[in-house]
């Protein structure tokens, strides 16, 4: 089983409709959590923490399933400028610091107009 | 506030040569860690560096090495070039060792084409 599972998709959405996806991790002792969105070409860039708590940024919403293993991270009403390449990734915490982040392959959302 | 910077931004290499690839990490942070990515994959980790010391290693062989220097600026070299270590090396920079939620940002990263 791979560390960290993500549907590669493509997601096909129509602009202003809600998506959802997860993100699934072997590894129980992780302890960080983030969604990173990449463009084409580019680097991955930081979306958002998620904390246990769960936690919102605008249209934004991740949530933390400990028990289940799994990340989520919801878009409400998309715009075609959410089309990108979306990450998770997680990490342990030892030694004083978090280690490197292990990555999913990402999930290819295209928003349609 | 200059972010993560990386050079060169690509660079063409044939098999069996040596690259050294080169980040300078965002004001404030003193942990870089770096990353490969192939085409249609996620990063893959390589090392991080903190006080000038390789911290952790990820699963990558010894041809990969790395520095980090007293000003936490970075550079990665690798040996022996094989067809395969053709990628996107990305670099990251972070901050707070002893913090929990530790936020790392990414430099525009370098496109290595091995031939």
């Amino acid at each position: 089983r791979k560390e960290v599972e993500q549907d590669p998709g493509p997601f096909n959405v129509p602009e202003g409709a809600t998506v959802a996806f997860n993100c699934t991790y072997s590894n129980s002792a992780s302890q960080s959590f983030f969604w990173y969105r990449q463009d084409c070409r580019k680097e991955p860039k930081l979306l958002m923490s998620v904390y246990s708590s769960g936690n919102e940024d605008g249209r934004f919403t991740a949530q933390l399933n400990r028990a289940s293993q799994y990340i989520s991270l919801l878009i409400r009403d998309s715009k075609l400028s959410d089309s990108a390449t979306y990450l998770c990734a997680v990490t342990l915490y030892s030694g004083g610091g978090a280690d490197g982040l292990t990555f999913g392959k990402g999930t290819h959302l295209i928003i349609q107009p | 506030d200059a972010g993560v910077t990386q050079s060169p931004t690509h660079l063409i290499k044939t098999r069996g040569q040596q690259v050294t690839l080169r980040c300078s990490p965002k004001s404030g942070h003193d942990t870089v860690s770096w990353y490969q990515q192939a085409l249609g994959q996620g990063p893959q980790f390589i090392f991080q560096y903190y006080e000038e010391e390789e911290r952790q290693r990820g699963n990558f062989p010894d041809r990969f090495s790395g520095h980090q220097f007293p000003n936490y600026s970075s550079e990665l070299n690798v040996n022996a070039l094989l067809l395969g270590d053709s990628a996107l090396y990305l670099c990251a920079s972070s901050s707070g060792q002893g913090t929990f939620y530790y936020e790392q940002y990414f430099g525009p990263g370098t496109r290595l084409t091995v031939t």
